[in-house]
């Protein structure tokens, strides 16, 4: 199906452990994003992506890691979690940015993490 | 900086009711700015947006008006449904070349009964 997914939807780990969450796009969108969700902070950018091979911090970057081998995939490691990772974390895509900002991000439907 | 400032929730309606969601922003220059909603088990989509001072983005029977003056795109609708019911974001990006990101208000949870 087309569209952007996110895999696995739901995953359960222990501290210290390496966990990698998945997320994939078919549209060939150029910017791939990685937020988290909590309550009372609303969506806060981790990583994003302006193309494949690059990658940039946003907001809250420590913790993770990001690769982009290809322009469709865009996976983000929690190299040693810890329960304040415990979040909901959503990808997003976007075409490109022809006038920067005004580009829809397309969401995919969340994992939801739990670090115990 | 940039910041997004949304009422409080939840906002308890009864079905066919007038929706009033606040939203006040704070950014350098002049933003875009965006409501996405988040329905139960979802993920965020679009609902409107609104690129430059006085315009109104519509969607759904949603509307909401760009007020420079008074830094503000409060969300309406005026006949709510069951269905509406969801949380719903403020957003807004600035405008400029090269990369910016967008900024999210913490999310206003609206349930909307029969």
């Amino acid at each position: 199906d087309a569209g952007i997914t996110q895999s696995p939807r739901y995953k359960i780990t222990e501290t210290g452990r390496q966990v990698t969450l998945m997320c994939h796009q078919t549209w060939s969108h150029s910017y791939m994003f990685w937020y988290r969700q909590d309550l009372g902070h609303g969506l806060r950018l981790i990583y994003y992506s302006a193309a494949a091979d690059i990658t940039d911090k946003g907001e809250v970057p420590d913790g993770y890691v990001v690769s982009r081998s290809k322009t469709e995939n865009f996976p983000l490691t929690l190299e040693s979690a810890t329960r304040s990772q415990t979040s909901v974390y959503f990808c997003a895509s976007s075409e490109s940015i022809r006038e920067a900002g005004t580009d829809t991000q397309y969401f995919g439907p969340g994992t939801r993490l739990t670090v115990l | 900086g940039n910041s997004v400032t949304q009422m409080e929730g939840p906002v308890t309606l009864s079905e066919e009711a007038f929706l009033t969601i606040n939203c006040t922003y704070t950014a350098t220059g002049y933003p875009s700015l965006f409501w996405y909603v988040q329905y139960p088990g979802e993920g965020l989509q679009l609902l409107l947006k609104a690129t430059k001072a006085d315009d109104k983005g519509s969607n759904k029977g949603f509307e909401a008006t760009y007020r420079k003056e008074t830094t503000s795109f409060h969300l309406e609708k005026g006949s709510v449904q069951v269905s509406d019911s969801a949380v719903y974001f403020c957003a807004l990006v600035r405008r400029s070349t090269g990369f910016q990101k967008l900024v999210f208000g913490t999310g206003t949870r609206l349930l909307v009964s029969p």
